[in-house]
């Protein structure tokens, strides 16, 4: 089993709609958790920490559940902009290591 | 500009031509790291260093070894490199002495070994 798992997709959305990813982690001792976005053939940049309040920025909003240690990213009113890669990230439970999730492919279309 | 560079950004070479991945960052970040990417597989973690002279290995260290002289460099290097370490590496870095902080990536290297 994998350490992050994460459905591959690839999404296809029209540009307005609603998507939500989920993400899985098997290490409960994990500490930190994260979403990447990474545009194709270019380095993944933060989109967001994971808290266990949740939280949101603009029209995303991040949620971890750490009971069933998952992890998802919901982004409303999508833009075309959006068409990324999105990667689940978490720390392993000492936090010296970053565990990647395969990534979600999104396209949004007009 | 706060940033972190890779040098080469595009290699070929043959199996068995030792090559060094150059990797700075001039953020005074205490954590460094080393990705390599492979289609379906995800970011995978080679080697990461804490701090100076801080090194350890992430979860794919084998064929690659790392040094941390000085707290900007972190270079990555294959002594002896073969084929199925044809891939696209990233190294990236972080504020702190852990992983728990945004990771700052740098542009990428792609590597092909033939």
């Amino acid at each position: 089993r994998k350490e992050v798992e994460q459905d591959p997709g690839p999404f296809n959305v029209p540009e307005g709609a609603t998507v939500a990813f989920n993400c899985t982690y098997s290490n409960s001792a994990s500490q930190s958790f994260f979403w990447y976005r990474q545009d194709c053939r270019k380095e993944p940049k933060l989109l967001m920490s994971v808290y266990s309040s949740g939280n949101e920025d603009g029209r995303f909003t991040a949620q971890l559940n750490r009971a069933s240690q998952y992890i998802s990213l919901l982004i409303r009113d999508s833009k075309l902009s959006d068409s990324a890669t999105y990667l689940c990230v978490v720390t392993s439970g000492s936090a010296r290591q970053l565990t990647f999730g395969s990534g979600t492919q999104l396209t949004v279309l007009p | 500009e706060a940033q972190v560079t890779q040098n080469p950004r595009y290699l070929i070479t043959v199996t068995g031509k030792k090559l060094t991945v150059t990797c700075s960052q001039n953020m005074n970040h205490e954590y460094m790291s080393w990705y390599r990417q492979d289609p379906g597989l995800g970011l995978r973690q080679i080697y990461y260093s804490m701090n100076v002279e801080v090194t350890d290995k992430g979860d794919v260290p084998e064929g690659y070894k790392v040094s941390r002289k000085e707290k900007r460099n972190f270079p990555l290097i294959l002594e002896s490199p073969s084929p199925n370490q044809t891939s696209l590496y990233f190294c990236a870095s972080s504020k702190t002495g852990t992983a728990s902080y945004e990771q700052y990536f740098g542009p990428g290297t792609r590597l092909t070994v033939t």
